[in-house]
């Protein structure tokens, strides 16, 4: 069946630092979404790509889908504090989403 | 407007006994999911429904049972919880099969 990974599956940097994740499936994705979940909180949506070699900005985070549509990424610029919490990718296949394992991310201030 | 909302928060259940979490979205959303977060496994799919009296498996089915009878609401039924069903159970909802999701708050269950 379908898989999605991510890595890392956990990252600490210090603030100001830049941070990537990577999400890759073992098929072609229609799309992809980004959520991001806050300690002790429930995923939130970020973002969804939808074409081959999209590049999405918003403000210190940037998403990219890859040419094949099986891998994406998400880098985050100078972090903050406030970047802390797990990022998770979830990848549509033929008519529902499975979302990757999640990165952990800890900024250290 | 209270979006996905999840009752109970939490619950601490004896092995064998049965309990059925409540989800209800007030933004007229036909796709509904049932998801458990464990440590390092991401979020799993239990059940989806894509529209009132409908639902299918996901990923981890077994142990479950749900029922959507309202669009409105999504239950997830546990009829005789084992440890293995201890985690973190989250519901979303999405307009369609290609929209985002929005979560609840989450349940956190305890199967001793």
């Amino acid at each position: 069946g379908q898989q999605v990974m991510q890595i890392p599956q956990y990252q600490h940097v210090q603030e100001g630092e830049d941070f990537t994740t990577y999400c890759n499936s073992s098929t072609t994705l229609s799309n992809i979404q980004w959520y991001k979940q806050r300690p002790g909180g429930h995923p939130v949506f970020l973002i969804q790509l939808v074409k081959s070699g999209e590049v999405k900005k918003q403000k210190r985070l940037t998403f990219q889908f890859g040419e094949a549509k099986k891998n994406s990424s998400l880098h985050i610029t100078a972090t903050q504090t406030t970047d802390v919490g797990t990022y998770f990718c979830a990848g549509r296949g033929t008519y529902k989403y499975i979302f990757g394992t999640g990165t952990r991310l800890k900024v250290l201030a | 407007n209270a979006g996905v909302t999840q009752t109970p928060k939490f619950r601490v259940l004896k092995t064998g006994q049965s309990m059925t979490l409540l989800c209800a979205q007030d933004m007229n959303h036909e796709y509904m999911y049932w998801y458990r977060q464990d440590p390092g496994m991401g979020l799993r799919l239990i059940h989806y429904s894509v529209g009132e009296g409908t639902t299918a498996k996901g990923e981890v089915p077994d142990g479950y049972n749900v029922s959507r009878l309202k669009k409105q609401n999504f239950l997830l039924g546990l009829e005789s919880a084992a440890p293995s069903q201890t985690s973190v159970y989250f519901c979303a909802s999405s307009y369609g099969s290609g929209g985002w999701q929005y979560f609840g708050p989450g349940t956190r269950l305890t199967v001793t």
